[in-house]
């Protein structure tokens, strides 16, 4: 099966950086996928990572290390409306190319 | 696109009592998940389906769950008897094959919180 870790919660100030780290442990890596949800949402989709490196996306920009089982989610400019649960979730060739393992979230608090 | 549909957002019954979700998935996706989201183990995949048949249900908890996908645009996930356990947020969501890369995103509906007393 798969492991994912992430911590519970951060907090973090209005026009700051954060990263919020993921560390895996699965056989058949085939992806690692972030989402955010908002207390009382549905879980949206913000980036995908599949080979190392550093892929960006305004604001937000996720970082893959596959030797090392290792994401990191950096979080750029914070807004309030930033705060919300970060979900990590990896896919596993072995268990399905559809199927993700999500990770069980880290809260994010942004004060101003 | 309206999005994942599901209904009813809120549900709340008494134990021994059979419960009945729904979900329309994003027309022209031709995959279904089922998830469920607590405190305690976040968020779980019980069962999908591809075109309409399930291709893994391997985290649907017990006999009590079943779920279907008689069409394309509609899927069912029932409980009976319901328990307080099943207490929980109920996701579907949808997604397709992308026309480039690899990334598959997957869609959630909004959910449907299910309390069961």
């Amino acid at each position: 099966g798969q492991n994912i870790d992430q911590p519970t919660e951060m907090t973090a100030t209005e026009g700051a950086i954060v990263q919020i780290n993921c560390t895996y442990q699965t056989s058949g890596f085939n992806g690692l996928f972030w989402y955010q949800q908002h207390a009382g949402e549905a879980p949206t989709f913000l980036s995908y990572n599949v080979l190392d490196g550093l892929e960006e996306k305004g604001r937000f920009s996720s970082f893959l290390s596959r030797s090392k089982g290792y994401s990191y989610l950096l979080l750029k400019e914070l807004q309030m409306k930033d705060s919300a649960s970060y979900l990590c979730a990896v896919r596993d060739r072995n268990t399905g190319f559809q199927k993700l393992v999500f990770g069980t979230g880290t809260r994010l608090l942004v004060s101003p | 696109d309206a999005g994942v549909i599901q209904s009813p957002r809120h549900e709340v019954t008494e134990m021994g009592q059979e419960v009945t979700l729904r979900c329309k998935p994003i027309s022209g996706h031709d995959y279904l998940f089922w998830y469920r989201q607590t405190m305690m183990r976040g968020l779980e995949l019980l069962i999908y389906f591809n075109n309409n048949v399930p291709i893994d249900d391997s985290g649907m908890p017990e006999d009590r769950f079943s779920a279907k996908m008689p069409n394309a645009s509609f899927s069912t996930l029932k409980i009976q008897p319901s328990e307080p356990r099943d207490s929980a947020v109920y996701f579907c969501a949808s997604s397709s094959p992308p026309e480039r890369g690899l990334a598959y995103e997957q869609y959630f509906g909004p959910g449907t919180r299910l309390t069961v007393t």
